[in-house]
């Protein structure tokens, strides 16, 4: 079973930013959260990955808290193009396994 | 760079009936993951490789279900008698094998139906 809890569904206006939560109060000290997205009838893409620390790339921010029971991806300006299901994981502590679970459904407007 | 290659993109099948589906991963990596996605649900890991060796097929209906990987480069996946809940996307995924913090890297997908 997924070790994460994502809100189904969240809106966001194109140019602001997105912030999609994610809980994993069982997460072990060695295990890596992982987010993907899947925009309609294409495969996952990976987005960004991190342990501890808060890290960021060219397409977005992981904000981890200090007890890395919960994180926060963050697109900083959302567009159309964003909107996709976003799934938090947990990665399997000595493993390559991901285990999705059903992801937040983000829908960006104009 | 070339991403990860599946055939077909779609495939409408009657139960009962074989189907195959193909993934050529990308260029050098070591390790290839089969996932079936039900609609409305995430990926569900069915088989992964590493080279052309099994690591984990514990998800994977072995009474119908196959997968190959001779060579250590490209995959088929086989169903065989299909049944109607096998309608899903199959996603073939690879990535370098190199540990815990490898990304794996997804292909388009081949949605199957069956009737």
């Amino acid at each position: 079973d997924a070790k994460t809890t994502q809100p189904p569904s969240m809106d966001c206006a194109e140019g602001r930013a997105a912030n999609l939560p994610c809980n994993h109060s069982t997460i072990s000290g060695n295990e890596y959260v992982y987010w993907y997205r899947q925009i309609h009838s294409q495969g996952p893409q990976y987005i960004i990955h991190g342990l501890k620390n808060n890290e960021t790339n060219e397409m977005a921010s992981l904000i981890i808290t200090e007890d890395r029971k919960s994180s926060t991806l963050i697109l900083p300006h959302a567009t159309l193009r964003d909107t996709a299901v976003y799934y938090c994981i947990v990665r399997v502590y000595n493993t390559d396994k991901l285990i999705f679970g059903t992801g937040t459904r983000l829908q960006v407007f104009p | 760079e070339a991403g990860v290659a599946q055939s077909p993109r779609y495939k409408i099948i009657e139960k009962r009936q074989s189907v195959a589906f193909w993934c050529n991963p990308i260029s050098g990596h070591a390790t290839l993951y089969w996932y079936q996605q039900i609609l409305g649900q995430g990926p569900k890991l069915l088989i992964q490789f590493q080279n052309n060796g099994v690591v984990d097929d514990s998800q994977l209906p072995k009474d119908r279900f196959s997968a190959e990987r001779l060579k250590g480069v490209d995959s088929t996946l086989k169903i065989q008698p299909a049944k109607l809940e096998d309608s899903a996307v199959y996603l073939c995924a690879s990535s370098f094998g190199l540990g815990i913090a490898d990304t794996q890297y997804f292909g388009p997908g081949t949605r199957l139906t069956v009737l």
